[in-house]
Order: C-alpha cells, then structure tokens, then sequence
C-alpha cells in the first residue's frame, strides 16, 4: 500500500472557499513535500515541509505536518477556478527518494 | 531555460517492440529520477539515479532499463513492451536528493 495517502479523494467547492486536503503516512520521514497536476501535464512543486517544521506557509497556500500523528493538510485558501487539479503528497523516507500518494482531485466551481 | 525536457511527448508501440524514453535538464542536478503514472494509482518510482554513475531500482522496475549517460541525461528504456507498460511516464530531477523535484511534461505510452 502506498505510503502517503491523501483523504478525500475527490473535492468540489465554489470559487472563494477554502480546500483542505490531509495526506497521512506510514513511517518516519524527512520531509514531505505537496505537488499539484493540472490534467494532462507534469507535477509542479509547491510547498517542502521538513520533519522539525509544524507549519509553512506560502501565499494562499498553508501547510501543517505533524509527525505524531503522521499526517499532513493543505489548506489553499480563497480557491480559484485555477486551483483545479489535482494534488499529491510525497514523503521523503530516505536521504535519495520520494515516495508520492494517490492523490486528491480538485474541482473548483466559478 | 528548459528546466526538464523529454521526449517523445506519445508513443504507440506493439507487444514485443523496444523504445527509449529520453530524459534532459538543464538545471545541473544530480539525482534524476523516472516515474510512471495510472489512473488512481499516483506516481511509482520506476529506477533512479542519486547522482552521474549510479543507478537504482525504485518500487517498479521490471522490464524496464536505465542509462545515466551523463549529468544532464537519463534514458528509460523498454527491451520488450507489454501492455502493463501503457502509462504516462515522467522524468524528474532534484538537487539534492529527496528535495524538490522538477518535472517533465510526461511522454504517453501506449502498448498495443
């Protein structure tokens, strides 16, 4: 089974709400990072939290990590019909890789 | 500044038949790394390689072969492609390891 999963699965809301989305891993990790994929192109990065960060923030994005409970959620703030896509945590386990979840899918309604 | 090239964008193969999936950036990383993508299964690893010279199997390597050729380039290559092999294949690259990786915009495979 995959390491990170992310929960829900697939998330529709209207342009000026708020999404979040949590990813939950297995084992201890060194970061983990969130990526987004528009349909039909390659993973773009857009936040890196490491194992001895609680939050970051970036624009109207905000990320947590809680390495007690292993999860993680990202918060996209006042979303945009942009914001559609979907987006994908990644953990890294080792110094070299990462591993990425399945992914939560997007909708963001004008 | 290309960040992270591939080619081809789509392939369509035959059972049997052998590709090579070509890889390039331009942003003097030393890990690059090779993933493939299904429907709801997210992103597998198939090799990587942490730096120019070495190589190493991911979570999904058979039938699959690499080649650091050098700093820049790493090739997949399929000796003989079966329909499990119908995926979207990227290619990343990250320094140092395990940091942010940049993406490629994938190549479409399709095994007939």
């Amino acid at each position: 089974s995959q390491q990170g999963e992310e929960d829900p699965q697939a998330l529709s809301i209207q342009e000026g709400e708020n999404a979040t989305m949590n990813c939950s891993y297995k084992t201890s990790i060194n970061n983990l990072q969130w990526y987004r994929q528009n349909s039909g192109r390659g993973l773009v990065h857009l936040i890196l939290i490491r194992s001895n960060e609680r939050e970051k923030h970036s624009g109207r994005l905000r990320v947590t990590l809680d390495t007690s409970k292993k999860s993680s959620s990202l918060l996209i703030t006042a979303s945009r019909a942009a914001d559609t896509a979907s987006y994908f945590c990644a953990t890294a386990l080792w110094a070299d890789k990462l591993i990425f979840g399945t992914g939560t899918r997007l909708q963001v309604f004008p | 500044n290309a960040g992270v090239t591939q080619t081809p964008k789509f392939q369509v193969l035959k059972t049997g038949q052998s590709m090579t999936l070509q890889c390039a950036q331009d942003m003097n990383h030393n890990s690059m790394y090779w993933y493939r993508q299904d429907p709801g299964m997210g992103l597998r690893l198939i090799y990587y390689s942490a730096s120019e010279g070495t190589t190493d199997k991911g979570e999904v390597p058979n039938g699959y072969n690499v080649s650091r050729l050098n700093k820049r380039e790493f090739s997949l290559r399929l000796e003989s492609a079966a329909p499990s092999q119908t995926s979207v294949y990227f290619c990343a690259s990250s320094d140092p390891p395990a940091d942010t990786q940049y993406f490629g915009p994938g190549t479409r495979l399709t095994v007939l």
